[in-house]
């Protein structure tokens, strides 16, 4: 079974423009995660999306959104980046199921100058 | 109230060593206690993970040790090895299902 895909692997951005980060899951799981991964912070949990819907969110301002497909794809979008939003992005699937383990990508690496 | 408090943020033991992880919460919504595993470049994975009804899991060379009244739990290495070397990460989560997890430590294991 492929594992989860995340796209790109790399990024640079300008301060003040906008990305867009895309997963892929595990074939069969309903369920995305998005976390932020920073030195000194670990990892921070941004939004999890099941069956196209987000089910819980974590303390990020509105710029950080997100977004799940029917065929479970999830896209994870900043806007206005800051130099603090330098980062890696995790995205992380699960069936969806209660307390059922996360499964990560190998993230993307955003960097704002 | 939905911290993970996990400590140390980095350690070195020699190989053979038992080197101990600590985590603390004060949520006791918490009912899933989760340990992963980040080698460098890779996203985290699954180590081992316990829930409240018993106080020890081991898995291989792997222990949580878990203290529901004093709500801490710890994860135990036996006979580390260099190729034990990454960063872990305890979580929790209940509830809301919502996975939080602790900022980290680099574990290093001398050859």
């Amino acid at each position: 079974k492929a594992g989860v895909t995340q796209t790109p692997r790399y990024l640079i951005k300008t301060r003040g423009q906008q990305v867009t980060l895309s997963c892929s899951p595990i074939s069969g799981h309903r369920s995305v995660s998005w976390y932020q991964q920073t030195p000194g912070q670990g990892l921070q949990f941004l939004f999890e999306y099941f069956s196209e819907t987000q089910r819980n969110k974590g303390n990020f301002p509105g710029r950080f959104s997100g977004r799940q497909f029917s065929n479970s794809r999830s896209e994870m979008n900043v806007s206005t980046l800051e130099l603090g939003d330098s980062a890696l992005y995790l995205c992380a699937s699960r069936t969806g199921g209660d307390n059922s383990p996360l499964h990560f990508g190998n993230g993307t690496r955003l960097t704002v100058t | 109230q939905q911290q993970v408090k996990q400590s140390p943020q980095s350690l070195i033991v020699q190989k053979g060593g038992i080197p101990i992880i600590n985590c603390a919460y004060e949520n006791t919504a918490f009912d899933y206690f989760p340990w992963y595993q980040q080698f460098p470049g890779k996203g985290p994975a699954l180590l081992i993970a316990i829930r409240p009804d018993v106080s020890e899991k081991k898995e291989g060379r792997f222990t949580i040790s878990f203290n529901k009244s004093a709500k801490q739990f710890s994860l135990h290495i036996m006979d580390s090895q260099p190729g034990d070397s990454a960063t872990y990460f305890c979580a929790a989560s209940g509830g809301d299902d919502k996975i939080i997890f602790g900022k980290g430590t680099r574990l290093h294991i001398l050859p």
